[in-house]
């Protein structure tokens, strides 16, 4: 199972809104609405920010939004922070009945 | 508390064995799927192995299928990683996570991971 294709780096200034794509095929992202959205920031433990394609667990920023179109999922972030500048992941449930994540973007916040 | 605390990384020869383990707590442990998932420092986030709540179901990546083994024992709330025949690409940051009552549920909790180095 190849890894989802996420651009490697996204930036953004304070206040602008940014996207992140996240790519796979008809048996993952295309497939299903279990797209989920992981933040990381250095050192840390991943943190769930949006499941189900677009759902937010209770306690994450509602500046955060998830979407879908065919097979590629997005995570986009409004109204930039600071504190937002991390590595996210997309993740997908696949036909396999198995898990894939994807390669990663690195957020800067300018 | 709501957390779970994995144990057991470590330094291991190549072709070696490591058992990691992840206690959890604060939660209805025999609920959920439990993962596993691993990272190379510097590198992306990958899928191991999954288990489902009650040890009858479970799912591996192929990288790790027929090496590597996902148990769990509800009535100490913990779950295992047994992982043999180590190479040195198995070395890396070991997670373990839990997910939901279904297998395709995302991934709400994290441990801190423990670390794991493939090397002689």
């Amino acid at each position: 199972q190849s890894a989802l294709t996420q651009p490697a780096s996204v930036s953004g200034s304070p206040g602008q809104s940014i996207t992140i794509s996240c790519t796979g095929t008809s048996s993952d992202v295309g497939g299903y609405n279990y797209v989920s959205w992981y933040q990381q920031h250095p050192g840390k433990a991943p943190k769930l920010m949006i499941y189900e394609v677009s759902n937010r667990p209770s306690g994450v920023s509602n500046r955060f939004s998830g979407s879908k179109s065919g097979n590629t999922a997005s995570l986009t972030i409004s109204g930039l922070q600071a504190e937002d500048e991390a590595d996210y992941y997309c993740s997908s449930y696949t036909r396999s009945r198995t898990a894939v994540f994807g390669e990663g973007t690195k957020l800067t916040v300018l | 508390e709501v957390q779970l605390v994995e144990s057991g990384g470590g330094l291991v020869q190549p072709g070696g064995s490591l058992r990691l383990s992840c206690a959890a707590s604060g939660f209805t442990f025999r609920s959920y799927w439990m993962h596993w998932v691993r990272q190379v420092p510097g590198k992306g986030l990958v899928w191991v192995s999954s288990m489902d709540s009650d040890g009858s179901d479970t799912r591996y990546a192929d990288s790790v299928k027929g090496r590597f083994t996902i148990s769990r024992d509800n009535a100490k709330n913990t779950v295992y990683l047994q992982m043999n025949s180590l190479r040195a690409e198995d070395t890396a940051v070991y997670y373990c996570a839990r997910g939901g009552s279904y297998l395709q549920d995302a991934i709400h909790m994290w441990g801190q991971g423990t670390m794991v180095t493939v090397s002689s």
